[in-house]
């Protein structure tokens, strides 16, 4: 079954460093997401992507975030300057259409901010 | 705004006993209704959807029912095994204007099913 990979699984970086979390959607899919869950909280939507630019974004979607399809098959989510509330699960999702409701997620990028 | 309300975990059970998960949400317009699972240390697994009223989503033995009228989406299963120990998350899924979906999730429910 295809599957979204996302890494690295853990990161670790220091506060005020940028960090690239790395994905890569299922190959057919046009629809990309980026998520995010605090430890202990809700799981978040931060972004959705189409057609090359952002289609929607939440307020926690700020200026020190960014995304980009730098290719044909990546999709990566920057954080110029960490801070240490951005210490979270970060969840990669492609759907293939607006209708296919099947969200396909990745396993997960742990952020650790110190 | 959309949300999603869930019942607080941890929820243990023996094997082979009922399960329900509580699920209420509040939307605009008629969104599709979901229920995701999480095993430990893996990513989020879609389990069942509902896309319309008095739909029923089921998957591995799990059912939920789309009730429009008590803006609720249950999950229930009639036996649970030590394999179903996981974190169960409700969400409603938004038609984006500008492409593709979002998904608004509950807290999520932590299930631990002990022999």
């Amino acid at each position: 079954e295809p599957e979204v990979t996302q890494t690295p699984s853990h990161q670790v970086t220091q506060m005020g460093q940028e960090v690239i979390l790395r994905c890569v959607p299922i190959s057919n899919h046009l629809y990309f997401y980026w998520y995010r869950q605090i430890l202990g909280q809700k799981v978040e939507f931060l972004v959705s992507f189409y057609n090359n630019e952002i289609s929607e974004k939440s307020e926690i979607f700020d200026d020190q975030f960014s995304v980009e399809r730098p290719d044909g098959s990546n999709f990566t989510l920057k954080i110029r300057s960490t801070k240490l509330e951005d210490s979270a699960m970060y969840f990669c999702a492609s759907t293939r259409g607006v209708v296919d409701y099947g969200y396909t997620f990745g396993s997960g990028t742990r952020l650790t901010v110190v | 705004g959309n949300s999603v309300t869930q019942m607080e975990g941890p929820v243990t059970l023996s094997e082979e006993a009922f399960l329900t998960i509580n699920c209420t949400y509040t939307a605009t317009g008629y969104p599709s209704l979901f229920w995701y699972v999480q095993y430990p240390g893996e990513g989020l697994q879609l389990l069942l959807k509902a896309t319309k009223a008095d739909d029923k989503g089921s998957n591995k033995g799990f059912e939920a029912t789309y009730r429009k009228e008590t803006t609720s989406f249950h999950l229930e299963k009639g036996s649970v095994q030590v394999s179903d120990s996981a974190v169960y998350f409700c969400a409603l899924s938004d038609i984006l204007t500008g492409g593709g979906n979002k998904l608004t999730f509950g807290t999520g429910t932590q299930l631990k099913v002990e022999l």
